[in-house]
């Protein structure tokens, strides 16, 4: 079975102070992995997609990378806009239906 | 920037009953998708939709659930005899291919419901 997990659960940040998220998968075969941000009452929004080992995207303050093993998530000089919730999901090759498999997510906070 | 609608934003509904929710996928997309999330844990898949046929669902997606094309711009789940435990946030996505190459899966801002 498909497992993300991700880590830590919540984290609490001063502005500008630098951190990393965490997720580690065990999958059949990845197709992709996937970062989301989702704020109170909202639905996901697309982050990146990662597809192989050693590939890396950023946006903005934000940074993803990838291993066989884990993703990380970088967010560089954080500002209180940035706190939400950010999820990892992962498609693998196995099924028809492209479905997503989500972590738990990290609850970030970002304060003045 | 296009964008997944999803009505209503909140459903009360009393247990037994029968609930529709309703999404707009963005008009290009061709994969149409149900997610639900219940109140503090994560969010699951339920059933993916594609060429007018469910293409995938979960262990969740039972016989009292359905989803539907019913035209070209709507995609509907319905829940025929609603339970206590259906009680989630039900978020509809979209995407134009399979994987994220097209900007990955796009999500609607969902539908809360509540079984009372």
């Amino acid at each position: 079975e498909d497992q993300v997990t991700q880590s830590p659960e919540a984290l609490r940040l001063q502005e500008g102070e630098s951190s990393s998220l965490n997720c580690s998968y065990t999958v059949s075969g990845l197709r992709g992995l996937f970062w989301y941000r989702q704020d109170p009452g909202k639905g996901p929004e697309f982050l990146f997609t990662l597809y192989s080992a050693g590939e890396e995207k950023e946006k903005e303050r934000l940074k993803a990378t990838l291993t066989k093993k884990e993703s990380f998530l970088h967010i560089t000089a954080p500002k209180p806009e940035d706190s939400a919730t950010y999820l990892c999901a992962v498609q693998t090759l196995t099924g028809g239906g492209n479905k997503l498999t989500f972590g738990t997510g990290t609850q970030l906070k970002v304060e003045l | 920037e296009p964008e997944v609608t999803q009505t209503p934003s909140h459903q009360v509904t009393q247990m037994g009953q029968e609930v529709i929710l309703r999404c707009v996928p963005i008009s290009n997309h061709l994969y149409f998708y149900w997610y639900r999330q219940i109140l503090g844990q994560k969010v699951e898949f339920l059933v993916s939709f594609y060429n007018n046929e469910i293409s995938e669902k979960s262990e969740i997606f039972d016989d009292q659930f359905s989803v539907e094309r019913p035209d070209g711009s709507n995609f509907t789940l319905k829940i025929r005899s609603t339970k206590l435990e259906d009680s989630a946030m039900y978020f509809c996505a979209s995407s134009y291919g399979t994987g994220g190459s097209s900007g990955g899966y796009t999500f609607g801002s969902g539908t809360r419901l509540t079984v009372v």
